[in-house]
């Protein structure tokens, strides 16, 4: 099955302490990219990646790191987790970027006290 | 500005009618445009793309695209309650490698 898989999908964590989210996707898409969700702001992208090794800031990325050694993960990066980065963060996936379609993963809902 | 605007809503219609749902852009190289259906605390799912002005029909599902006014809309005919959802208006704009969303419309279907 065609599918992105995001992990953990909840997670409460402390300021300060650092924390990866995964996301890995099966259907050899070259483009990949993190959103965050907030109510009232929708989506807004935060990093994209064109292919391995390739990455570019979104409209927000400030306190986000991502890297793309493999094709199938693009992981996410808060070195340093601040209360307002809690959020609801999808990771998505399309073939060729913005022109097609994107499939997107299961969401991780994250909370920064 | 915003670059890709929706109101929020609700919409309400009752079921069987036809819900029509709106959203404006502001880049007129627009060149793909994609109306995602999103249910409360899940993933965005993708019901509709257009590229070309007029209308796309999928089922019960229509997407118009007007690039002159800078409009794209979704009709859904047959309304269902389990349509009811927030709907997302997506944009890719001109030299950029992402889409822009809209902040999405809630959709309530009343049974």
């Amino acid at each position: 099955e065609a599918q992105v898989t995001q992990n953990p999908r909840y997670l409460i964590t402390v300021t300060g302490k650092k924390l990866t989210v995964t996301c890995s996707q099966n259907m050899n898409h070259e483009y990949m990219s993190w959103y965050r969700q907030d109510p009232g702001l929708g989506l807004r992208q935060i990093y994209y990646s064109m292919n391995v090794e390739v990455t570019d800031k979104g409209d927000v990325p400030e306190g986000y790191k991502v890297s793309r050694k493999e094709k199938r993960n693009f992981p996410l990066i808060l070195e340093s987790p601040s209360p307002n980065q809690t959020s609801l963060y999808f990771c998505a996936s399309s073939l060729k970027g913005a022109i097609t379609e994107a499939f997107f993963g299961q969401g991780t809902r994250l909370t920064v006290v | 500005q915003k670059e890709v605007e929706q109101n929020s809503g609700p919409l309400s219609v009752p079921e069987g009618a036809i819900a029509s749902l709106n959203c404006t852009y502001s880049d007129r190289g627009s060149q793909s445009f994609f109306w995602y259906r999103q249910y409360s605390g899940k993933s965005p799912e993708l019901i509709m793309s257009i590229y070309s002005n007029g209308d796309k029909e999928d089922g019960r599902f229509t997407a118009q695209l007007n690039k002159a006014s800078q409009y794209v809309s979704l009709l859904i005919r047959d309304s269902q309650p389990s349509d009811s959802a927030t709907y997302l208006c997506a944009v890719q704009h001109t030299g950029r490698r992402a889409l822009t969303f809209g902040s999405g419309t809630r959709l309530q279907v009343q049974p």
